[in-house]
């Protein structure tokens, strides 16, 4: 199976700041999903972004796909102290299983 | 409206004991995905179950561990005979469909700790 890679694997940035994270794949996906995780909790689905799309947004949240360099960025604009969490972006492979990729853990500093 | 459902949330075994992960997907979902993550990781998929069906268990341990999603009750994630390295965070997720269009419901994890 082909792992996401996620860039920076960390991120600090003050409060207010946009924090842009970036994911990169190996295979052919149907879609891209993003998802958080806050310090020992489960994940949260933050947005699918399908393979025909380009660019899709969702409140503070923006993701862009390109399919031809198999990348992918989440950016957060106006970040809040909240926002503080492990982002991980996934893809389907086979029967539904989602690839994780190692995650950016993102400071939010007030 | 509960979301995914998991107990225990920590647990902990000493080597050689068996440990028992329960997972209640949310209402009105047949699909179930147990994935274990390791400290500053990502998680790994390890089965994927339907109702009294595996479905995908490509990254599960040929031995030791096995799973279940009974027709009535919640989905089991069974480890016998843990070892030190089974030490991890393992979570349950659950889907409506099967399709792989939609995203998977995560539950808060169990915290296995092996002694």
């Amino acid at each position: 199976s082909q792992q996401g890679e996620e860039d920076p694997q960390a991120l600090s940035i003050q409060e207010g700041e946009n924090a842009t994270m970036n994911c990169s794949y190996k295979t052919s996906i149907n879609n891209l999903q993003w998802y958080r995780q806050n310090s020992g909790r489960g994940l949260v689905h933050l947005i699918l972004i399908r393979s025909n799309e380009r660019e899709k947004h969702s409140g503070r949240l923006r993701v862009t796909l390109d399919t031809s360099k198999k990348s992918s960025s989440l950016l957060i604009t106006a970040s809040r102290a909240a926002d503080t969490a492990s982002y991980f972006c996934a893809f389907v492979q086979g029967a539904q299983k989602l690839v994780f990729g190692q995650g950016t853990r993102l400071t939010i500093n007030p | 409206n509960a979301g995914v459902m998991q107990n225990p949330r920590h647990l902990v075994r000493r080597r050689g004991q068996e440990a028992r992960l329960r997972c209640s997907p949310m209402k009105g979902h047949s699909h179930v995905y147990w994935y274990r993550q390791l400290p500053e990781e990502g998680l790994k998929f390890m089965v994927y179950l339907q109702k009294e069906n595996i479905i995908d268990e490509s990254g599960m341990p040929k031995e030791r561990f096995s799973a279940e999603f009974p027709k009535e009750g919640p989905s089991i994630l069974r480890i016998q005979q843990v070892v030190r390295g089974d030490s991890a965070a393992y979570f349950c997720a659950s889907s409506p469909v099967g399709t792989g269009a939609q995203p998977q419901h995560f539950g808060d994890g169990t915290r296995l700790s092996i002694l």
